[in-house]
């Protein structure tokens, strides 16, 4: 039974498409998150939800816009998507914020 | 700016024996470390944490050191086992703040 699950697990699609990647925990914590991992390996936060509201947005693009529905989930959504923006994307969550993070199995996104 | 930093971006280590992953911080407001483990197309795994209030912490095969002064932690699994083959991510926070990740240990333990 996965804690936290996102879909698609891979993801190509041209540039200027808009794309939409869904998370969902089942752990019943407060906080998710979305991470990027870029081509050097790092992984970086973009957003923070903590009960539904934004709490943490780094410097993303405003192509990035998050969406939760309720605490149990938190969808990326990627607006006219570019060359740039392929790399593997995960979602997580905690109970308390910026303590330890479940993560799901992650996203790749492939743009051509 | 690299504010947590993991300078050996791979270790090899033979079964049996100890392994040593190190990170380095900058951000003298870090007060909570943790480690991750991470498989090849799985996300992180939570591995082991550390608050900045001690200098130690153990979990079975897995102990984290920090070097407070030093701005330095390192994470010691022993004895190594061939299923430890993984990249082993360094990450911190402050005071509930975003979690700031190194960039990865690749660590290949040989049988």
């Amino acid at each position: 039974d996965t804690a936290v699950s996102q879909t698609p697990k891979y993801l190509v699609t041209q540039m200027g498409n808009d794309k939409s990647i869904k998370c969902e925990q089942n752990l019943g914590h407060d906080t998710m998150y979305w991470y990027k991992q870029d081509s050097k390996k790092f992984l970086k936060i973009m957003f923070s939800y903590n009960n539904k509201e934004l709490i943490i947005n780094e410097t993303v693009p405003n192509r990035f816009s998050p969406k939760s529905p309720d605490k149990a989930h938190l969808n990326l959504h990627i607006n006219s998507l570019e060359l740039g923006d392929s790399a593997v994307y995960f979602c997580a969550s905690s109970q308390v914020a910026e303590t330890e993070a479940f993560f799901g199995q992650g996203t790749r996104l492939t743009v051509v | 700016d690299q504010q947590v930093k993991q300078n050996s971006p791979s270790l090899s280590v033979q079964e049996g024996r100890i392994s040593i992953l190190n990170c380095d911080y900058t951000n003298s407001m870090f007060d909570y470390f943790l480690w991750y483990k991470k498989y090849p197309a799985e996300g992180p795994t939570f591995l082991i944490s550390i608050s900045s209030i001690k200098d130690k912490n153990e979990d079975g095969r897995f102990t984290v050191f920090l070097n407070k002064s030093a701005k330095h932690l390192s994470l010691h699994i022993v004895p190594s086992q061939p299923g430890d083959s993984a990249v082993y991510f360094c990450a911190a926070s402050a005071k509930g703040n975003k979690l700031v990740f190194g960039a990865g240990t690749i660590l290949r333990v040989k049988s």
